[in-house]
């Protein structure tokens, strides 16, 4: 059984095309992030739901409109895509907000042509 | 001045060496501090807390300086499954990811 599990693993698209990440998590945690690794290795926080509540929306731009219908799942929705979005998406939970263990997702890697 | 900084690497060792990397950070008010392993195109995965009084889990041992703002990460008798990236983690009020140290093992 996946832990933590997103959909899909790889995304190619066009540039101003709109996608959706889903991401799924059996751990019975109470609290889910977006992170987002870029070429550089660079994994930074997008965003954090506790109980499906928005906790931490750093400076992401507004093309980028996380959902968290439950606890259990937490959605990435882009719009009008850009070559700079080109990254991978990490869908990661925690038990409790700011806890050190985090339990991420496989990856969703997505290029923007 | 980035928030955590670690030597990229990649550091380079034969199978049974010790090795260790250090990783600094700028927040004083950092509360508590991580290792993370990071398997080449893999998720990253906790590999240790660190505590002010240092601790060891097995071959490996985590140790933190608060004076100084700098955590570390020994290895000793590397193996090769150690080969991949080390990041250093810290909690402010969000877990704080370095960009990591990478490890490659040889036989």
């Amino acid at each position: 059984d996946t832990a933590v599990s997103q959909t899909p693993k790889y995304l190619v698209t066009q540039m101003g095309n709109d996608k959706s990440i889903k991401c799924e998590q059996n751990l019975g945690h109470d609290t889910m992030y977006w992170y987002k690794q870029d070429s550089k290795k660079f994994l930074k926080i997008m965003f954090s739901y506790n109980n499906k509540e928005l906790i931490i929306n750093e400076t992401v731009p507004n093309r980028f409109s996380p959902k968290s219908p439950d606890k259990a799942h937490l959605n990435l929705h882009i719009n009008s895509l850009e070559l700079g979005d080109s990254a991978v998406y990490f869908c990661a939970s925690s038990q409790g907000f700011s806890a050190g263990e985090l339990f991420f997702g496989e990856g969703s890697r997505l290029t923007v042509l | 001045r980035k928030e955590v900084e670690q030597d990229p690497g990649p550091f380079n060792v034969p199978e049974g060496a010790t090795v260790a990397f250090n990783c600094t950070y700028s927040n004083s008010a950092s509360q508590s501090f991580f290792w993370y392993r990071q398997d080449c195109r893999k998720e990253p995965k906790l590999l240790m807390s660190v505590y002010s009084s240092g601790n060891e889990d097995g071959r490996f041992t985590a140790q933190l300086n608060r004076a100084s703002q700098y955590i570390s990460l020994l290895i000793r008798d590397s193996k090769l499954s150690d080969s991949a990236t080390y990041l250093c983690v810290l909690n402010t009020d969000k877990l704080i990811f370095g960009t990591g140290t990478r490890l490659q093992v040889f036989p």
